[in-house]
């Protein structure tokens, strides 16, 4: 079974632009999170989608957002770029189902996009 | 949130020795995973160990979910167990938010 796949891997974009990155679960996974990796405040929860609804939200702002589409690959859009937007976003998948019933929630995780803000 | 401590935040060691690394989480949790984050910045499922011990090879892992702490036990390292290993926790709260600790930065020397 395929991995969780991310594209692009590599992103130059220039302050001020917008950005949008790609996410594919694992075949039959529904819910995808997404991440951000600084070396400053280590690795933090940006959103979750599940079947098209966002369920969950981290502390960032509005710049920052998402969406998830029927086939459950997810996208995220970082608008008006800042150069402390550098860094690693992560996308996740996992089986979780609906809230509050959990038997099996492991997370697996994309190789990322590396995002550099010039 | 739910907060997570990692512990050392840095090893070194020599080739052979063993390790323990720990991790402690501040609330009841449904999931507990260990990731190793390869040099290219991919995270590697290691454990998925919401409670109770597993082992894989060289690596192994303890939660013991009552008293909130984790530890994965890396036996005659090798060079090729460099690198970062996170350990993150995701409350019982009904979603798929991990929160990740500060990651332990393990150097495994010949």
């Amino acid at each position: 079974k395929a991995g969780v796949t991310q594209t692009p891997r590599y992103l130059i974009k220039t302050r001020g632009q917008q950005v949008t990155l790609s996410c594919s679960p694992i075949s039959g996974h529904r819910s995808v999170s997404w991440y951000q990796q600084t070396p400053g405040q280590g690795l933090q929860f940006l959103f979750e989608y599940f079947s098209e609804t966002q369920r969950n939200k981290g502390n960032f702002p509005g710049r920052f957002s998402g969406r998830q589409f029927s086939n459950s690959r997810s996208e995220m859009n970082v608008s008006t770029l800042e150069l402390g937007d550098s860094a690693l976003y992560l996308c996740a998948s996992s089986l979780a189902g609906l809230a509050g019933v959990y038997s099996y929630n492991e997370q697996f995780f994309g190789p990322g996009t590396r995002l550099t803000v010039l | 949130g739910i907060q997570v401590e990692q512990s050392p935040p840095d090893l070194i060691l020599q080739e052979g020795a063993n390790s323990t690394l720990r991790c402690n989480f501040s609330d009841s949790v449904n999931n507990l995973q260990w990731f190793h984050q390869n040099p290219w910045g991919q995270l590697i499922n290691l454990f998925y160990i919401p409670s109770g011990t597993k082992q894989n090879g060289r690596l192994s892992a303890t939660t013991v979910a009552t008293e909130r702490y984790s530890l994965l036990y890396i036996s005659s390292s090798q060079t090729t167990d460099s690198g970062v290993y996170f350990c993150a926790a995701m409350r019982d709260s009904g979603y798929s938010t991990l929160t990740f600790g500060k990651g332990t930065m393990l150097l495994v020397s010949p």
